[in-house]
């Protein structure tokens, strides 16, 4: 059963990096044949994807926030991580990481249980 | 505002069956398939509806979606109670900048 966690700051000041890890267990990163998502819920809101990474270490980004987003992966950590640049209130959220078969669809099969982020000095 | 449209909310007594529609265009729904998410309160959204009308293995048979042109619908039959979620769709879309795009949700409620 794939499980995934995400880790990270639950606070970060405006104008900062917010920076979040995502633990995958019981699959393999870099066994291939997924791609590896963030999205985001504003509190009460909808989803937004942010974009996913494959265990080659390529991305494809949300364009609305492709400037400020940087995915990464560490196949021997079995983690991808997260990078968000020059914060404001507008990204506080619940962030999660999830897992995708499919590179060009929502086919998000496994979750991770979400973070909560807040941007605020 | 989502790319997808959805209504804010639904409802139906229990045994009902109840349909929440999803609508887009030509670059998402109409051009590629419709995905299903149940969210209850305070946990990560579940896949519940893949590829417009697959459902994944532990999803009871109650749910079934539906896809027409640049619309797209989930239907929930004998409701109960343990439905009351948050419920959104999902899409490729192929736009110049193609990404993923959600409906902003559809609160049900089982009255």
């Amino acid at each position: 059963q794939v499980q995934l966690q995400e880790s990270g700051p639950g606070l970060v000041k405006p104008s900062q990096t917010l920076s979040l890890t995502c633990t995958v267990s019981g699959g393999s990163i870099s066994s291939g044949g997924y791609y590896w998502s963030w999205i985001r819920q504003h509190p009460g809101k909808g989803l937004e994807w942010i974009g996913y990474i494959y265990y080659s270490g390529s991305t494809y980004y949300n364009p609305s926030l492709k400037s400020r987003v940087t995915i990464s992966v560490d196949t021997s950590k079995n983690q991808f991580s997260l990078k968000l640049s020059s914060v404001t209130a507008a990204d506080t959220a619940v962030y999660y990481c999830a897992r995708n078969p499919d590179s060009s669809s929502p086919n998000f099969d496994y979750w991770g249980q979400g973070t909560l982020v807040t941007v605020s000095s | 505002q989502s790319v997808l449209t959805q209504p804010p909310s639904a409802s139906g007594t229990p045994g009902q069956r109840v349909t929440i529609s999803c609508s887009g265009s030509s670059s998402n729904i109409g051009s590629n398939y419709v995905y299903w998410y149940q969210q209850l309160p305070g946990t990560a959204p579940k896949l519940l509806i893949y590829r417009n009308n697959q459902r994944p293995s532990g999803v009871p048979d109650r749910f079934s979606g539906s896809k027409s042109g640049t619309s797209a619908s989930l239907a929930i039959s004998g409701l109960r109670s343990e439905d009351e979620a948050d419920y959104y769709c999902a899409a490729w879309d192929d736009s110049l900048s193609a990404h993923v795009v959600f409906g902003g949700g559809t609160k049900l409620t089982v009255l």
